[in-house]
């Protein structure tokens, strides 16, 4: 299996824009998570995924964030419309089971709004 | 609420040296913990899982142990190498429904050769 598969890798985009990122988890998994990454505020996680329904959003920040997965081998997270503050790393993570035991984690999508 | 702490925030090294990372957290009621490694503009690899039953576990130079009641991980890393240069994050999952993974913010270490 050639992992969790996220794209873009890098993406820069003027502020107020749409920006849409998408995550391949690995085949099998169950359990989707999609996490922001800073420097001032490490790893946050956003929501995640089981069985394609979203458990827990309480980690998106505002209204402007939404997140689909429409099937098991795919998902996106939206930010409409993009704002400075939102530029980070986003990951997407999956793993198997209830309790997601083990995560594994995409390369990650280095995000720049400007 | 579950917080994680790391200690140190960075650390420099001789090549060779052993060495321990440390992680605490707040709330013992734990499912599991994870030591995770995070290479510069990378995702982040699992290194080692301990469950709230187990006291540590072990992968090659790489050594973790886990004591519930005082709050407290270590990752021990053997006869450090430049290679293990990264930075090392603790992450906890709490017991119950709860499935979120609590980060620590990790420490950065830099083997010198």
């Amino acid at each position: 299996d050639a992992g969790v598969i996220q794209s873009p890798r890098h993406e820069v985009t003027e502020m107020g824009q749409e920006v849409t990122l998408r995550c391949k988890p690995i085949s099998g998994h169950n359990s989707l998570f999609w996490y922001r990454q800073t420097m001032m505020r490490g790893l946050e996680l956003l929501i995640y995924f089981n069985n394609n329904v979203p458990i827990d959003d309480s980690g998106m920040p505002e209204d402007r964030f939404s997140a689909k997965m429409p099937n098991a081998s795919f998902s996106t997270l939206k930010i409409q419309p993009s704002e400075p503050r939102d530029s980070a790393v986003y990951f997407c993570a999956s793993s198997y089971g209830d309790r997601g035991t083990e995560a594994f984690f995409g390369q990650g999508t280095r995000l720049t709004v400007v | 609420k579950q917080e994680v702490t790391q200690i140190p925030a960075a650390l420099s090294v001789p090549e060779g040296e052993n060495l321990v990372l440390n992680c605490s957290f707040t709330d013992s009621a734990i499912y599991n913990l994870q030591w995770f490694r995070q290479d510069p503009g990378k995702g982040l690899t699992s290194l080692l899982l301990i469950q709230s039953s187990q006291r540590e576990q072990t992968s090659g130079r790489l050594n973790a142990s886990l004591d519930k009641s005082s709050g407290r991980s270590t990752l021990y890393i053997a006869a450090s190498q430049p290679g293990d240069s990264a930075t090392y994050l603790c992450a906890v999952k709490g017991a119950g429904n709860n499935r979120k993974l609590i980060w620590g913010l990790g420490t950065s270490l830099a083997v010198n050769p």
